[in-house]
Parts: structure tokens; sequence; C-alpha cells
């Protein structure tokens, strides 16, 4: 089955400075990438997501790339503010199958 | 506000106890979704469920059940509780099952936590 693999556990940047958290999956055949936010006390929520036909997909400080030689893909988030604070998820599907999440990045921004 | 609800918030109960959990779904959504997030397992899919029926199942221990209502709520039932059942416990939906039109984006709810002692 699928196996995502997610770096780094944590993050520390200054704010306005970029983000990056990155993901390998290992089933060529998945094709759905989402990434989800989740802040404290709260449920995770979808905040941008890409399927395997286009590289890269942008969402105003927002963007994903992928690479499917590779089988990774990353969220890149730049002009990071202090609510950008939270713990990151990013998960893959293959067709029908269920979503498999990576083990989630703290990213902390700090002022 | 995802507008995926689920009560209890908090859950507190002891070894050996049942528990049920419930979930409704966004207006318009037929698919709901249990995950468990753990410390050290961090989002795993429990169970899946289209318009009442069972779609599809993930790593659900025989304690734990589920179903979807006519209503299309979703509950979720612990039983024999133990201690490394202690988790949160979040529902989803999307309006279709994966793979079709609307399949692909699931809403969370703000999740069920479940201590055990």
């Amino acid at each position: 089955g699928e196996n995502v693999e997610q770096h780094p556990s944590t993050l520390s940047v200054q704010e306005g400075d970029s983000a990056v958290i990155k993901c390998t999956y290992s089933d060529s055949a998945s094709n759905y990438f989402p990434w989800y936010k989740q802040e404290l006390g709260k449920g995770p929520q979808l905040i941008i997501d890409i399927r395997s036909n286009v590289g890269e997909k942008k969402d105003q400080r927002i963007a994903v790339t992928l690479n499917k030689t590779a089988k990774h893909f990353s969220l890149h988030i730049t002009e990071t503010q202090p609510e950008d604070s939270a713990v990151y998820f990013c998960a893959a599907r293959q067709g029908a199958q269920k979503l498999v999440f990576g083990q989630g990045t703290r990213l902390t921004i700090n002022p | 506000d995802s507008g995926v609800t689920q009560t209890p918030k908090h859950l507190i109960t002891a070894t050996g106890q049942r528990v049920t959990l419930r979930c409704s779904p966004r207006s318009g959504d037929l698919s709901v979704y249990w995950y468990q997030q753990s410390l050290d397992q961090g989002l795993q899919f429990l169970i899946q469920y289209y318009n009442g029926e069972e779609r599809a199942k993930g790593n659900i221990l025989e304690r734990f059940s589920a179903q979807q209502f006519p209503d299309l709520h979703s509950e979720l039932n612990l039983s024999s509780l133990e201690l490394g059942d202690s988790a949160l416990y979040f529902c989803a939906s999307s309006v279709a099952p994966p793979g079709l039109a609307g399949g692909d984006t699931q809403y969370f709810g703000p999740g069920t936590r479940l201590t055990v002692l």
C-alpha cells in the first residue's frame, strides 16, 4: 500500500521568510496530493491540492510542486505570517483508495 | 468552520467501557470518513461510508464499528476500550466517494478527544 514520508517534523522560520515542507510517496499510481493545515484544537483544513497531471499549483502565498518521477511533492509558503503557525500534513491517494497522511510538520513562525 | 459537526467534543471514560461518537456531514455531502489521530500514529483512516453503505475500511479494530444513517449522520462505536484507544477522532465528509467528481476534497470536523483512564 501507499506510504507517505514527510520532512521536517518541526520547522521554525522568521516572519516574512519562506517555509518548505517535503513529502515522498511510494505508490507511483497515486494521483491526488492534498495539503492540510491543523491549528491547535481544530480539525485539519484543506489548504491546497494537486493532481498528477499538473506540476505546480499556486494560491496566493501558498504553492505546491509535484515531481512524479522522483515521487515527491512539496509545500511552499512565502512571506510567512504568525497565523501560518500550525501543523501541516501532506497526503497521497491512488484513485478510489484511502488517503494516506504524512506524519505532520509543526511550523512555527517567529516574530 | 467546515460545516462538519462532531459530538461530544471531549469524552472521558474507563477501560472496558463503550462509547459512541457522532458526526453530521456538511449539507449535501454523501460520504463520511472516520480517522483516528494519536501522537505516535498520525492521522489513520478507519472507515468510509457513502450514502449509508460501507465503502472502504482502513486500520479499524474489530472492537470498533460504524454506521451511516438515512439522514446521513454517522456514528462510530468503540467498545472494550483500552488505554491505547485514547486519541482524537475526526470525521470528514465529501460530496462523493474518492475517485468521482467532488470526491477528492474532504472537509474535517473539529474532532472528539477520547481519554480512556
